[in-house]
């Protein structure tokens, strides 16, 4: 059973540039979370989808966007980078009935330059 | 509001020793509470929840965690710790009427010494 995926594990950007991340939720789960890991710091919420939609949002800017796919898999879209966006970005899946237990992927590391 | 504090970003502990990891928490609602570990260049792997049935939490690989609501913590504790556990440590928080959003501590990294 695989567990959550994400690619690329690692990606190297200069500022004003766009990224795509993507994820794969664990099999059986269908809500797909996204967290910013700056280094040295606890995981922020960045937002959540369900059923193709953005269910809750934390405080994060609109140039951070998302999109769930019909099989739950999600991409996070980061527009204009910052030097300031450069982190651990980790995606973790769980179920509508138990969203809380989250079961998180590895993480795609982003430097921005 | 909520908000999760871990007390000391860096704890030490000899190979045999007993972790306490210390968390305390905000929340105006009945919480759920969450331990995760992260190894260096991994992802967050869960390791205990409260979700309001036993106050007492056993998790994977020896450790268990506390819920005292009248103290507002839900310590983690291994009464032995290995080498392996050396790593960093997230406290989290969510509620009911917030979804999943999962509010994270700042860590504690945890070094074991042989």
């Amino acid at each position: 059973d695989a567990g959550v995926t994400q690619s690329p594990t690692h990606l190297i950007k200069t500022r004003g540039q766009q990224v795509t991340l993507r994820c794969s939720p664990k099999s059986g789960h269908d809500t797909v979370s996204w967290y910013q890991q700056a280094l040295g710091q606890g995981p922020q919420f960045i937002f959540q989808y369900y059923e193709e939609e953005e269910r809750q949002r934390g405080n994060f800017p609109d140039r951070f966007s998302g999109h769930q796919f019909p099989n739950y898999s999600s991409e996070l879209n980061v527009n204009a980078l910052l030097l300031g966006d450069s982190a651990l970005y980790l995606c973790a899946s769980s179920t509508d009935r138990d969203q809380e237990t989250q079961y998180f992927g590895p993480g795609t590391r982003l430097l921005v330059l | 509001a909520q908000s999760v504090t871990q007390l000391g970003s860096h704890v030490s502990v000899s190979e045999g020793a007993l972790v306490l990891l210390r968390c305390n928490y905000s929340s105006s609602v009945p919480p759920y509470l969450f331990w995760y570990v992260q190894y260096p260049n991994q992802g967050l792997q869960l390791l205990l929840k409260y979700t309001s049935a036993a106050t007492l939490v056993k998790g994977i690989n020896g450790f268990e965690a506390e819920f005292k609501k009248s103290e507002t913590s839900f310590h983690l504790t291994k009464p032995s710790a290995h080498m392996s556990d050396a790593a960093e440590y997230f406290c989290a928080v969510a509620s009911y009427n917030q979804g999943g959003k999962l509010i994270f501590g700042q860590g504690t990294e945890l070094s074991v010494k042989p």
